[in-house]
């Protein structure tokens, strides 16, 4: 089936550094990518969705400076977290569609901003 | 408004127990996706419903279009099954909206 592996699983930064997190669709062509962030014990929230050679689409409240997403290819996209603090620690993580109604996930980031 | 309202938000039961988890929904959808979520973090999409009944070994979806509805069952359920289930729908082709989860935990 449709896989999207996401790197690192985890990683700690220090304050002011930026880190950077990919998601490749591996046995199909993702055009479409969206990115979540999860606080512990809730669900999913949508930060943005990434289309293919053109600008991410972000939720409201979310500062697209400080969340920078590139999807450059069809098997590829980035989420850079730019200037990092504390409180950005939490788990990132992506799907894509997979045709039709079809969705796979990522294994997730676990960020820790030190 | 687009909701999807999920029970129980915590489960506990003993091994081998019939588990039910269900899903409510506000308006008529594309599609109703069951996701499980274990605690490393990671999400494996379980069913895609658009209608009717799906199984794949011990699980079951069952989704009920007019009622706005979706259950999912566990059955033999065993401590490996242990996980956060969540619901996701699909409302029109727009972004997936999740239920809360349902954290479950067998006990052996």
């Amino acid at each position: 089936g449709a896989v999207v592996s996401q790197h690192p699983s985890w990683v700690i930064c220090k304050s002011g550094t930026s880190v950077k997190i990919e998601c490749r669709s591996l046995d199909f062509q993702a055009t479409t990518m969206f990115w979540y962030r999860q606080f512990p014990k809730q669900s999913l929230m949508l930060m943005a969705t990434s289309n293919e050679g053109s600008k991410a689409t972000y939720e409201q409240g979310v500062e697209k400076d400080k969340f920078l997403i590139n999807h450059a290819s069809l098997t590829l996209s980035t989420l850079t977290v730019t200037s990092a603090h504390p409180e950005d620690s939490s788990f990132y993580i992506c799907s894509a569609r997979t045709g039709g109604f079809g969705y796979t996930f990522g294994s997730g980031t676990r960020l820790t901003v030190v | 408004k687009n909701e999807v309202e999920q029970s129980p938000q915590n489960l506990t039961a003993q091994e081998g127990e019939f588990i039910t988890i269900n899903c409510s929904y506000s308006v008529g959808i594309s599609a109703l996706h069951w996701l499980q979520q274990h605690p490393g973090g990671g999400i494996v999409s379980l069913f895609m419903l658009s209608s009717g009944k799906k199984k794949h070994g011990r699980l079951i979806a069952t989704i009920n279009i007019q009622e706005k509805h979706s259950s999912l069952h566990i059955t033999a359920s065993h401590p490996r099954d242990s996980a956060v289930y969540i619901c996701a729908v699909l409302f029109g082709n727009e972004k997936l909206t999740f239920g809360t989860g349902t954290r479950l935990t067998i006990i052996p």
